[in-house]
């Protein structure tokens, strides 16, 4: 069975760039969960779908992100324009419940922005 | 303040060795609790949920003690594929909140 998948798994790109990370759920699992990984602050949720529809976006850093997901096999994250301090590693994570009990985590994106 | 907090070590262990970490949380209206296994460079994984009344899953014991706010997780007999970082991890609705982890490195 295949898990999360998420690509690129590595982006470098010079600041002011737009860039577009991508997410494949798994199949069945009606939760999707963006989260971005520093050193500095750990693991911090960035946005929530449920059912496709986006519950809760409050972890959003600012209006350069955003995210989508137009049906319950895929999800972007997008970043426009993009800078140095957004260089992170960014997982998608999915759920078969509304509640999140367990998520099933991609292998994430590493991004680094010059 | 942060929601979750963990030593964040690192933790160097002999093989054999028995080791514990410890993590407090904030929101008393927690409902579920785990602790995430997350290798270098490598995504999260679900490593044991945590109950009230302290569960075991072979070499690894959770413990809960929600009037004190505070979960622990035991290695007994700790083996070099148990370098990690263990994260914990607190569900308030449908929020996973995770702990920045702490590190842990077992030695010949």
């Amino acid at each position: 069975d295949a898990g999360v998948i998420q690509s690129p798994r590595h982006e470098v790109t010079e600041m002011g760039q737009e860039v577009t990370l991508r997410c494949k759920p798994i199949s069945g699992h009606n939760s999707l969960f963006w989260y971005r990984q520093t050193m500095m602050r750990g693991l911090e949720l960035l946005i929530y779908f449920n059912n496709n529809v986006p519950i809760d976006d409050s972890g959003m850093p600012e209006d350069r992100f955003s995210a989508k997901m137009p049906n319950a096999s895929f999800s972007t994250l997008k970043i426009q324009p993009s800078e140095p301090r957004d260089s992170a590693v960014y997982f998608c994570a999915s759920s078969p419940g509304t509640w999140g009990e367990t998520q099933y985590f991609g292998p994430g994106t590493r991004l680094l922005v010059l | 303040r942060k929601e979750v907090e963990q030593d964040p070590g690192p933790f160097n262990v002999p093989e054999g060795a028995t080791v514990a970490f410890n993590c407090t949380y904030s929101n008393s209206a927690s409902q579920s609790f785990f602790w995430y296994r997350q290798d270098c460079r490598k995504e999260p994984k679900l490593l044991m949920s945590v109950y009230s009344s302290g569960n075991e899953d072979g070499r690894f014991t959770a413990q809960l003690n929600r009037a004190s706010q505070y979960i622990s997780l035991l290695i007994r007999d700790s083996k070099l594929s148990d370098s990690a970082t263990y994260l914990c991890v607190v569900r308030s609705g449908y929020a996973l909140n995770f702990g920045k982890g702490t590190s842990l490195l077992v030695t010949p």
